[in-house]
């Protein structure tokens, strides 16, 4: 399959709690997106992380990538009933400039 | 537009007949993406347009899927003699250029074939 795996396909933690979301791909990328979708219908852009970096934060939102082990992972911190969603990762394949999303996890926060 | 933009929001077509879903995309976006999207599942690649160049086909499922970009805008994807399967929401994105990152989406079109 051309798209990256999410684990846990899906996670339900109580408010307050952290959420951690792994995702793995199988090629060579210029960078990883992590994505949010709300009730199935368009995604939302969150935070990109290139080949070169290995963490990344925007607020509560923690990203790092792994390109040894072909991995990446989003930790959201002190999670909100908002936070409630689908989050998929997306790699941008070097020499493609296509962009492929995995299967992602669904979000549960408990209020 | 402020965003992408696609249309209609929601299509119910009887099986057998074909169907054009359309996707405005954001002024000045040279790459544009059609995705396939089933209930409780990830995004299915279908095809992805890149300014003038040939587009990556190599995602659509049968020759009944077709898409074109008119004058590197407004783009149309096109299904023949819709089957069942064919059922799913179909998301469009577009990007300012490719490997620049972040890609926007419409919020989709909900095919039902009956």
């Amino acid at each position: 399959s051309q798209q990256g795996e999410e684990d846990p396909q899906a996670l339900s933690i109580q408010e307050g709690e952290n959420a951690t979301m792994n995702c793995s791909y199988k090629t060579s990328i210029n960078n990883l997106q992590w994505y949010r979708q709300n009730s199935g219908r368009g995604l939302v852009h969150l935070i990109l992380i290139r080949s070169n970096e290995r963490e990344k934060h925007s607020g509560r939102l923690r990203v790092t990538l792994d390109t040894s082990k072909k991995s990446s992972s989003l930790l959201i911190t002190a999670s909100r009933a908002a936070d409630t969603a689908s989050y998929f990762c997306a790699t941008d394949w070097s020499g493609a400039n296509n962009l492929f999303f995995g299967t992602g996890t669904r979000l549960t926060v408990i209020p | 537009g402020a965003g992408v933009s696609q249309s209609p929001s929601n299509k119910v077509t009887e099986k057998g007949k074909d169907v054009e879903l359309r996707c405005d995309p954001i002024s000045g976006h040279t790459a544009l993406y059609w995705y396939r999207q089933s209930l409780g599942q990830g995004l299915e690649f279908l095809i992805y347009f890149q300014g003038n160049s040939a587009p990556d086909k190599s995602g659509l499922p049968s020759d009944r899927f077709s898409a074109e970009r008119t004058g590197g805008s407004v783009s149309t994807l096109t299904i023949q003699r819709t089957q069942q399967e064919d059922s799913a929401v179909y998301l469009c994105a577009s990007s300012q250029r490719p490997g620049a990152g972040e890609a926007f989406f419409g919020q989709g079109t909900r095919l039902t074939v009956v």
